[in-house]
């Protein structure tokens, strides 16, 4: 069976562009959920969706926005990208919303901002 | 903002030997505590979710304990191979705000 899928894996946008980046959860998970890693710490939780709707978001600033479709797969966009968004974007899924599921992670998406 | 703490932040074992690490958390508005293990180019693997104060749990020589009175978990590894080499991370879950993360602890098993 297919793990947290992700795409792109690598990709290398300008300042001032936008990304949009990709995750498919496991089959049959309706949650989704994203995090940004940077080097040295651990990942961050930006946006949290359950049966597309947003349940939690991170402190994050409104240039990250993201959203869930019939299909449970998700999307993660940033708008006007600044140097200090390069990270690695980990995507995850889990079956439901309760504290005990485990959370399953997708490689991540290398984003690169020159 | 919460506070989770690994230590230590780097190990290097000798392989056989067994090894343990500490993740520290908030002791209120406890939800679950996660273990990953992440290696380099992949993506973190789930080693246990642990939800009741005093949960033990094994997989293989890999075991976990949880104290959510005073905020702590230890990860224990048996008889270390190479291929536990690994970060092992952990992440408190405190509510609807997702996961945090604890910096981890990068293990380095020597033959």
């Amino acid at each position: 069976d297919a793990g947290v899928t992700q795409s792109p894996t690598h990709l290398i946008k300008t300042r001032g562009q936008h990304v949009t980046l990709r995750c498919s959860p496991i089959s049959g998970h309706k949650s989704v959920s994203w995090y940004q890693q940077v080097l040295g710490q651990g990942p961050q939780f930006i946006f949290q969706y359950y049966e597309k709707e947003e349940r939690g978001r991170g402190n994050f600033p409104d240039r990250f926005s993201a959203r869930q479709f019939p299909n449970y797969s998700s999307e993660l966009n940033v708008n006007a990208l600044l140097l200090g968004d390069s990270a690695l974007y980990l995507c995850a899924s889990t079956a439901g919303g309760g504290p005990g599921n485990t959370i399953y992670f997708g490689e991540g998406s290398w984003l690169t901002v020159v | 903002i919460l506070n989770v703490e690994q230590s230590p932040q780097s190990l290097h074992v000798q392989e056989g030997d067994s090894t343990n690490f500490t993740c520290s958390f908030p002791s209120s508005n406890f939800y679950a505590l996660h273990w990953y293990r992440w290696e380099t180019a992949k993506s973190p693997e789930a080693l246990f979710v642990m939800t009741l104060n005093g949960d033990e749990k094994k997989k293989g020589r890999i075991s976990a304990t949880l104290n959510t009175k005073e905020g702590y978990s230890y990860l224990y590894i048996k008889g270390s191979q190479p291929e536990d080499s690994a970060t092992y991370l952990c992440a408190f879950l405190g509510g609807a705000d997702g996961l945090t993360f604890g910096k981890g602890t990068h293990l380095i098993i020597q033959p």
